[in-house]
């Protein structure tokens, strides 16, 4: 089974541009969960979709957003890059919400120039 | 929120020898916890995970014990090889919630 795929690997933008990023689940998972890590902040949470519904959110400014189609992919779309939001930014899937066994595709490397 | 430590911040062991990863939590109602293996240029991999109605769960090499009243958990790995060496994770979550709060991160380097 192939395991969470997320496209573009690598992406270079400059202050102010936006940006989206999208992953898709394991075949059957339902739940996506975006991860933001960096080498000052760690792995922080950034949203859950479900259903196509945001079920939980964390701490990020509105600026970072996404979605969730019929077929479980997700994007998340960054508006007014800063370049603090230089990232590596991590899609987990699970079966289904309240499971938590969440697997991580490979990332997208977000540079912000 | 919930707030997990997680020490030390780099190991270095000899090949063969034994790795202790460990991490506390802040918040009682966690009743998940996944340890993740973190290798260059890939995205964390789960190696195995605890809830909160056991104590110990082991996995060939990979083992993890929790203490609930004292909210903290370790990652144990017996008879290390080169390829243990990466960055381990430690999180935690409650039920209903999707989101993981994770550690700052262990890098594990195995001496040949």
């Amino acid at each position: 089974k192939a395991g969470v795929t997320q496209t573009p690997r690598y992406l270079i933008k400059t202050r102010g541009q936006q940006v989206t990023l999208s992953c898709s689940p394991i075949s059957g998972h339902r739940s996506v969960s975006w991860y933001q890590q960096t080498p000052g902040q760690g792995l922080q949470f950034l949203f859950e979709y479900f259903s196509e519904t945001q079920r939980n959110k964390g701490n990020f400014p509105g600026r970072f957003s996404g979605r969730q189609f019929s077929n479980s992919r997700s994007e998340m779309n960054v508006s007014t890059l800063e370049l603090g939001d230089s990232a590596l930014y991590l899609c987990a899937s699970s079966y289904i919400t309240g499971v938590k066994t969440q697997y991580f595709g490979p990332g997208t490397r977000l540079l912000v120039l | 929120g919930e707030n997990v430590e997680q020490h030390p911040s780099t190991l270095s062991v000899q090949e063969g020898d034994s790795a202790v990863i460990k991490c506390t939590y802040s918040d009682s109602a966690s009743n998940y916890f996944p340890w993740y293996k973190q290798e260059l240029g890939k995205g964390p991999q789960l190696i195995i995970d605890i809830r909160s109605n056991v104590g110990e769960k082991k996995d060939q090499r990979i083992a993890v014990t929790l203490n609930k009243t004292a909210k903290h958990f370790s990652l144990h790995i017996t008879e290390t090889q080169p390829e243990d060496s990466a960055v381990y994770f430690c999180a935690a979550s409650n039920f209903g919630n999707e989101k993981l709060t994770f550690g700052t991160g262990t890098r594990l380097t195995i001496i040949p």
